[in-house]
């Protein structure tokens, strides 16, 4: 597609459960970022994947989170036995290699657990 | 470790005004700058990017530049609108073994009233 989109574009779900959070980024890019931002607060950085290199997860808040990037394109973001403080929207952004390109956002998956 | 800083953290002005955002790193081994915008709710949108060897770049009524020595950025806003108003955030990326690793300022909340 022309963009990164991620799904779902919003999802209530109740503490203790597991999600999952899909982000598809333009074709070709081989760089894919992780980030959620609370409400009213900066963006947070969870994990980053650079092409084949091991992904950084230096973000990841605990480890119930975790996110893998399949084929080097399709990621996901997992979080296990969620909880309120999880509430937040998740925003992947992906670019291709190259100082002459910058990132593009997707329209973020907003996460409440209840 | 890379540090980004945005001043003011906000901004009020009335319609017409020119403004300039400021947006200062430590780290002046980059590859490229971004300046985002990001409206309550959404995603964050690109606006400019300038390059380690550029020193700026226009779109319309914004003008971004660059002096990587010093580690500034401005972005400039030409005959501010009430549509402006937004949180404008500007990020580096790394170059080097942190090569694609962006690093963001916590932002510039701009409200321009009519």
């Amino acid at each position: 597609g022309a963009g990164v989109s991620q799904s779902p574009s919003n999802k209530v779900t109740e503490k203790g459960k597991d999600v999952e959070l899909r982000c598809d980024p333009i074709s070709g890019h081989t760089a894919l970022y992780w980030y959620r931002q609370s409400l009213g607060q900066g963006l947070e950085f969870l994990i980053y994947f650079q092409g084949n290199s091991a992904p950084d997860k230096s973000g990841l808040p605990s480890d119930r989170f975790s996110a893998e990037r399949t084929g080097g394109s399709v990621s996901t973001l997992t979080i296990q036995r969620t909880q309120q403080e999880d509430s937040a929207v998740y925003l992947c952004a992906s670019s291709p290699s190259g100082e002459i390109y910058g990132y593009t956002f997707g329209s973020g998956t907003r996460l409440t657990v209840v | 470790k890379q540090e980004v800083t945005q001043i003011p953290a906000a901004l009020s002005v009335p319609e017409g005004e020119n403004l300039v955002l400021n947006c200062s790193f430590t780290d002046s081994a980059i590859y490229n700058l971004q300046w985002f915008r990001q409206d309550p709710g959404k995603g964050l949108t690109s606006l400019l990017l300038i390059q380690s060897s550029q020193r700026e770049q226009t779109s319309g009524r914004l003008n971004a530049s660059l002096d990587k020595s010093s580690g500034r950025s401005t972005l400039y806003i030409a005959a501010s609108q009430p549509g402006d108003s937004a949180t404008y955030l500007c990020a580096v990326m790394a170059g080097g073994t942190s090569y694609g690793k962006l690093t963001f300022g916590q932002g510039t909340i701009l409200t321009v009233h009519p």
